[in-house]
């Protein structure tokens, strides 16, 4: 299957400070990407929508100011948490879609991104 | 907001027993459903992705049922080995291709 890399797999920051995690598709092009977050025992909570050369559609209750996102590439889509606090310490995982409309097209995950802030 | 249940939360199976366990949707709108197999500190793995009511997929020891009418799934796994230990994930696939999560059930096979 298509490989997605997310990086990096854990990050402690001081609270204030902002942090970029980054999901790449190494072998298929994403017009499409997701950005998921985990809170302990409980799903994966879709945060955001990206779109090559657009802005992201964010879920309802997601800060796009705290959580920015860029999709530059048809390869990279980036997550920078800003000015992070304590509570924005959660389980961080990116997916993508290769460019096609098929609704049954298999998404594929990065590994994803522990982010404690203290 | 669409709601994917799944249950049961997690499941303890002696090696060599065979196991299922149920996702929920609202039948409504159902466009795709997706199972992952998410093991601890690797990326989910699909499993399958089943569009059609009455679908029945198989992969090896796992297979698969869809029911778009009464909004259910089931995954089965015959003979469990203590490999199968994962969390597995159901996924409603939204008409903007999004995935919305179950919140799994978590596998653990005892030797």
């Amino acid at each position: 299957g298509a490989v997605v890399s997310q990086h990096p797999s854990r990050v402690i920051c001081k609270s204030g400070t902002s942090v970029k995690i980054e999901c790449r598709s190494l072998d298929f092009q994403a017009t499409t990407m997701f950005w998921y977050r985990q809170f302990p025992k409980q799903s994966l909570m879709l945060m955001a929508t990206s779109n090559e050369g657009s802005k992201a559609t964010y879920e309802q209750g997601v800060e796009k100011d705290k959580f920015l996102i860029n999709h530059a590439s048809l390869t990279l889509s980036t997550l920078t948490v800003t000015s992070a606090h304590p509570e924005d310490s959660s389980f961080y995982i990116c997916s993508a879609r290769a460019g096609t409309s098929r609704i049954e097209a298999e998404a594929f995950f990065g590994q994803g991104t522990r982010l404690t802030v203290v | 907001i669409l709601n994917v249940e799944q249950s049961p939360q997690s499941l303890h199976v002696q090696e060599g027993d065979s196991t299922n366990f149920t996702c929920s949707f609202p039948s409504s709108n159902f466009y795709a459903l997706h199972w992952y197999r998410w093991e601890t500190a690797k990326s989910p793995e699909a499993l399958f992705v089943m569009t059609l009511n009455g679908d029945e997929k198989k992969k090896g020891r796992i297979s698969a049922t869809l029911n778009t009418k009464e909004g259910y799934s089931y995954l089965y796994i015959k003979g469990s080995q203590p490999e199968d230990s994962a969390t597995y994930l159901c996924a409603l696939s939204g008409s903007a291709r999004q995935l919305t999560f179950g919140s799994g059930t978590q596998l653990t096979v005892l030797p």
